[in-house]
């Protein structure tokens, strides 16, 4: 089970872009790297997945290095509203499981 | 969003008290999931579920007993629980047990006195 490491929190204003990046060393072939978003009280949702180079969608972009070993979570222009708390995960589509981990606190301030 | 459902959104219990947690989905998928997030804790694993069979159980303590009718409806029962398991408890659906796209219910904010 591939795990990841990364910020515990960072901050940022509106309208920058926000970078988050998390270290996964050991990643198997068959691992998926995914993102998922959590708000207070509420349940994770899910954000982004990619398995090498770069995805986009309309929330985030995620960039994954040839090797694999790291990828970054790319949050265009934040807005108060992106504060929350951002989980990093290596998904096997061999297992059932999610594993979380602590993840990134982003607050974002006016 | 109301594709994954929970009741009661709040519940406070004795530790003699038996209640249960309800999760419906409305998305047609196949798998669910229990998932117990405490303060200052990464999200736990509890139960998976697939087409109604329990798939994966996470060593959970007995006092913590599931229940899936049909592929739309999860329970969690609860009794003689300890004040260690006040926590969020999350429920989620996804097509196949086997995705990564998992999507999350509101959860249920258990405090156990």
């Amino acid at each position: 089970l591939a795990k990841t490491t990364q910020p515990i929190s960072m901050d940022s204003y509106e309208g920058q872009e926000v970078n988050i990046t998390c270290s996964h060393n050991n990643i198997a072939t068959n691992d998926y790297i995914t993102w998922y978003q959590q708000f207070p009280s509420q349940g994770p949702r899910f954000i982004i997945q990619g398995y090498k180079t770069k995805v986009t969608n309309e929330v985030a972009s995620l960039f994954i290095p040839a090797d694999r070993k790291s990828s970054t979570l790319s949050l265009p222009r934040v807005s108060l509203s992106d504060t929350a708390v951002y989980y990093c995960l290596v998904v096997n589509t061999g297992r059932r499981a999610l594993t979380f981990g602590s993840g990134t606190r982003l607050q974002v301030q006016p | 969003e109301t594709g994954v459902t929970q009741t009661p959104r709040h519940l406070v219990m004795g530790m003699t008290n038996k209640k249960s947690l309800k999760c419906e989905q409305h998305l047609g998928h196949n798998a669910m999931y229990w998932y117990k997030q405490s303060a200052k804790k990464p999200l736990e694993l509890m139960f998976v579920y697939s087409l109604e069979e329990r798939v994966e159980n996470n060593s959970v303590p007995s006092r913590f007993s599931p229940e899936c009718p049909n592929s739309s409806h999860l329970f969690l029962h609860l009794h003689t629980l300890q004040p260690e398991d006040s926590a969020l408890y999350l429920c989620a659906s996804s097509q196949d047990s086997r995705v990564a796209d998992q999507f999350f219910g509101p959860g249920t904010r258990l405090t156990v006195l």
